[in-house]
């Protein structure tokens, strides 16, 4: 299985600061077709899970450009550019590559 | 609109089964893989199950393959999800999500509000 690993796992931030989160896999997450799928997602204290990026850097639709992917292979990094009080919650990488799909351990982000 | 309802939890004594529903609206089912995702109280995401859009592709994750069944009724728009030999551990939220195309898997780019299953006696 494509183990991911995410750190840290909390995140204290200060408002209109900047944030990273590191999501690293056990494999490359390259898929046959070229692509790399590996997604990021919030989810809110009290509410289901919502996409934020796909296929690394892809923003969805809604999402504030506040919020960007980068990394390639093994290597994944979500940013935050100025944290709002919105933002609190835990952030989640995913890789869709593999069989079995795989979550990340989760990183709570909260303000200082 | 994409709408996933997620309905069927309740409370179920070990050894018990369970059908879970997903009610889908807002696009063309069919054309749509389908998966579900269960969080268990106070922990992280972890994958269950998915269904290819013609419902003829299955997978499941290690811990539910052999007693959890996923199906779908695209006369429906209908996703479900069997879940039999209930386990403790099996307590969790679980949640319906749509894919990103027919056959295209590990996208997730919608989800259902969740629905709590809870395994006690």
């Amino acid at each position: 299985d494509a183990v991911m690993t995410q750190s840290p796992l909390s995140l204290p931030v200060t408002l209109g600061q900047p944030a990273s989160i590191s999501c690293t896999s056990s494999q490359s997450l390259v898929f046959s077709d070229g692509n790399t799928y590996l997604n990021w997602f919030q989810q809110r204290p009290g509410q289901s899970p919502r996409r934020l990026i796909h296929k690394v850097s892809n923003r969805d639709s809604g999402v504030p450009d506040r919020f960007s992917g980068s990394g390639s292979g093994t290597d994944f990094t979500l940013k935050i550019s100025r944290v709002e009080a919105e933002d609190v919650g835990v952030y989640y990488c995913m890789q869709g590559t593999h069989w079995p799909l795989t979550f990340g351990q989760g990183t709570r982000l909260e303000i200082k | 609109e994409v709408q996933l309802l997620e309905s069927g939890g309740v409370l179920v004594q070990p050894g018990g089964s369970l059908r879970l529903s997903c009610a889908a609206s807002g696009f063309t089912f069919s054309s749509y893989a389908m998966g579900w995702v269960r969080q268990a109280p106070g922990k992280g995401l972890e994958w269950v199950s998915d269904i290819s859009g013609s419902g003829g592709k299955t997978y499941y994750a290690d811990s539910v393959k052999g007693r959890f069944t996923i199906s779908r009724d695209n006369s429906k728009n209908t996703l479900y999800l069997q879940m039999n030999s209930l386990r403790a551990e099996d307590t969790a939220v679980y949640y319906c999500a749509r894919e990103g195309g027919s056959q295209s898997y590990g996208h997730f780019d919608y989800w259902g509000q969740g629905t709590l299953v809870t395994v006690s006696s």
